[in-house]
């Protein structure tokens, strides 16, 4: 089944505990997005990657890092977690040519206190 | 910040047609028209897309205006799993940074 995968699901944490959310996609898609969606604020895209060993930043990369080391992993990396990370975050992934038709995982549930 | 507006809300019948509106009055010519909808914090779902003619595909319908300023998604026979917010998003097909707005919430009665 084609999904994208992320873990974990839920994750409560506290401030300045390095912390990673994985995401892996069997689409072998070149295009990859971490985006956190919070409450009136919507759905806004942190960092993105074209495919492997190419990354860049969205609209909110701060505090954030990301690594593309195989085409179907795409880590989302905190290095130093704060209280305003405190998120819901989601991974999609699409095919380089129609890189707005996006897959989505499940999304991962982060409290940092 | 969005470049698509939608109604915050609409209600629908189980089994009637739903019509969600989007305008998109500032779309540039070689940009599409995307559809996605979230049930409940689930992961967003794509829907549909068009550039300038209708299309249908085993989720929905969507109608776009012949100039382009404006478009509708159609869910022909909604159900109650169709309870969700639907985003209308515009687009250009080299880019893949997905702009969401509010969207529509969408509630289906039985």
């Amino acid at each position: 089944e084609a999904q994208v995968t992320q873990n974990p699901r839920y994750l409560i944490t506290v401030t300045g505990k390095k912390l990673t959310v994985t995401c892996s996609q069997n689409m072998n898609h070149e295009y990859m997005s971490w985006y956190r969606q919070d409450p009136g604020l919507g759905l806004r895209q942190i960092y993105y990657s074209m495919n492997v060993e190419v990354t860049d930043k969205g609209d909110v990369p701060e505090g954030y890092k990301v690594s593309r080391k195989e085409k179907r992993n795409f880590p989302l990396i905190l290095e130093s977690p704060s209280p305003n990370q405190t998120s819901l975050y989601f991974c999609a992934s699409s095919l380089g040519v129609a890189k707005n038709i996006q897959y989505f995982g499940a999304g991962t549930r982060l409290s940092v206190l | 910040d969005a470049k698509t507006t939608q109604p915050p809300s609409m209600d629908c019948a189980e089994g009637r047609a739903a019509n969600l509106p989007c305008n998109h009055s500032t779309i540039s010519g070689n940009e599409y028209v995307y559809w996605y909808r979230q049930i409940h914090s689930q992961g967003p779902q794509y829907i549909i897309h068009g550039l300038k003619n209708n299309e249908t595909n085993e989720m929905a319908s969507l109608i776009i205006t012949e100039d382009r300023k404006s478009s509708t998604l159609i869910l022909p026979h909604a159900t109650l799993r169709d309870t969700a917010v639907y985003y209308c998003i515009e687009g250009g097909t080299s880019y893949g940074k997905l702009t969401f707005g509010q969207g529509t919430i969408l509630t289906v009665h039985p």
